[in-house]
């Protein structure tokens, strides 16, 4: 399979505990992205990367998240000392530099309890 | 602000017939919109996207119309089947602006038998 993959699928997590998940992007694309989904909205662009660098962050993108992209292949997304509000589905998606279409992993669905 | 809107939250087609999903946005500067279907605890899969240089743009059973003075977007599905049944998410890009996604709220589309 040659699509985006995210790990883990499911996280459920206590209000204050550290999560990270992994995103492993299409193997050529450059660019990845992460996005969050609540319910009943559409995906909301949190950080993209261009091969290492980390070009663009959102405002929703809080002190308490972190994301990485140490080798230009595979990103991880780190929130600290989560709270419920952070509870959603957390989307990765990759590209080639220079298109808009970009492909999706099935996301990690992050519960805060 | 809502960049991109979609008005319609569901929308139910019977089997065979032509089902519309409509979208507007208001930021002049997106050049590239596309098209992704969404199916419950998953992540989204592109559809059709369409540039901004054309007005149509046609696969299979799915077209995307393109209004740029209106600044309106529509999807056709000829005809419609069961399995289309999804959410689906109106896109917009910024090429010159790391072609992150800005997305609509959704439309729920049932295609009943």
């Amino acid at each position: 399979d040659t699509g985006v993959s995210q790990n883990p699928r499911h996280k459920i997590t206590k209000r204050g505990q550290n999560v990270t998940f992994r995103c492993d992007p299409i193997s050529e694309h450059n660019r990845l992205y992460w996005y969050r989904q609540t319910l009943g909205q559409g995906p909301e662009f949190l950080t993209y990367f261009q091969n290492e660098a980390q070009l663009e962050k959102s405002r929703l993108l809080s002190d308490r998240f972190s994301a990485e992209r140490p080798k230009g292949s595979f990103s991880t997304l780190e929130i600290q000392r989560t709270e419920q509000g952070d509870s959603a589905m957390y989307l990765c998606a990759s590209s080639l530099l220079g298109t808009a279409e970009a492909f999706f992993g099935q996301g990690t669905r992050l519960t805060v309890v | 602000d809502q960049q991109v809107k979609q008005n319609s939250p569901s929308l139910s087609v019977q089997e065979g017939r032509i089902s519309i999903l409509n979208c507007d946005y208001t930021n002049s500067m997106f050049d590239y919109f596309l098209w992704y279907k969404k199916y419950p605890a998953e992540g989204p899969t592109f559809l059709i996207s369409i540039s901004s240089i054309k007005d149509k743009n046609e696969d299979g059973r799915f077209t995307v119309f393109l209004n740029k003075s209106a600044k309106h977007l529509s999807l056709h599905i000829v005809p419609s089947q069961p399995g289309d049944s999804a959410v689906y998410f109106c896109a917009a890009s910024d090429n010159n602006a790391g072609n992150m996604l800005t997305f609509g709220g959704g439309t729920r589309l049932m295609v009943k038998p």
